[in-house]
């Protein structure tokens, strides 16, 4: 059965930074894209970031280029986000996802809250 | 990076179906035959129901059907039931070198 579970959200300072764990199990991590996508309370959904199986390859939207970082262990089977300058509009939950394209697997989400 | 138009809302009765539309650009949904479908009960992570723009993931019920014609994406769910009432997502690939566009989200009430 596959599974991905999500660590790391919290409350934070504007400013302040978070890093979000994946861990990922029940499939063969290191031949799949993987995402975060994250959902604003009450609004719909955004991909985030997603990473290449060997991390080669990083892509970003636009609103979050030089502050987040996506990045992986394939020894560890985890995904990572590193979230730096956080701001208010980053409050969301964030979800692991396998895939780059079609998010075939989601984790349940974890929450994090930019407030002062 | 704009998101995908879809319809706020779409309602219908049990058993009836209906038709959720999803409005790209021939840089997403017209230009590539990687859309997929999503659906999102409240509180809880979204599931994949279509990818590829008309195939079904193990599991998923085939009440639920996709196609796509020029810049437009479609998901029909036939026989309607009121575990379907749910938020419907699609999502588009834009092509190498960036990310997947979500849709605007949809809310299926089953009347």
């Amino acid at each position: 059965e596959v599974q991905l579970v999500e660590s790391g959200g919290g409350l934070v300072q504007p400013g302040g930074s978070l890093r979000l764990s994946c861990a990922a199990s029940g499939y063969t991590f290191t031949n799949d894209w993987m995402s975060w996508v994250r959902q604003a309370p009450g609004k719909g959904l955004e991909w985030v970031a997603n990473i290449k199986p060997d991390g080669s390859e990083k892509y970003y939207v636009d609103s979050v280029k030089g502050r987040f970082t996506i990045s992986r262990d394939n020894a560890e089977n985890s995904l990572y986000l590193q979230m730096n300058s956080l701001r208010a509009d980053d409050t969301a939950v964030y979800y692991c996802v396998r895939g780059g394209t079609t998010a075939s697997y989601w984790g349940q989400g974890t929450l994090v809250t930019v407030s002062s | 990076q704009s998101a995908l138009t879809q319809p706020a809302s779409v309602s219908g009765s049990p058993g009836q179906s209906i038709t959720i539309s999803c409005t790209g650009t021939s840089s997403d949904v017209g230009g590539y035959k990687y859309v997929s479908w999503y659906q999102q009960h409240p509180g809880k992570a979204p599931k994949l129901l279509i990818y590829d723009v008309s195939n079904r993931p193990s599991g998923v019920s085939n009440r639920f059907s996709g196609s796509k014609s020029d810049n437009t994406a479609s998901l029909t769910i036939s026989g309607l039931q009121a575990e379907d009432e749910a938020d419907y997502y699609c999502s588009s690939y834009r092509g190498s070198s960036t990310l997947g566009v979500f849709g605007t989200g949809t809310k299926v009430t089953v009347l």
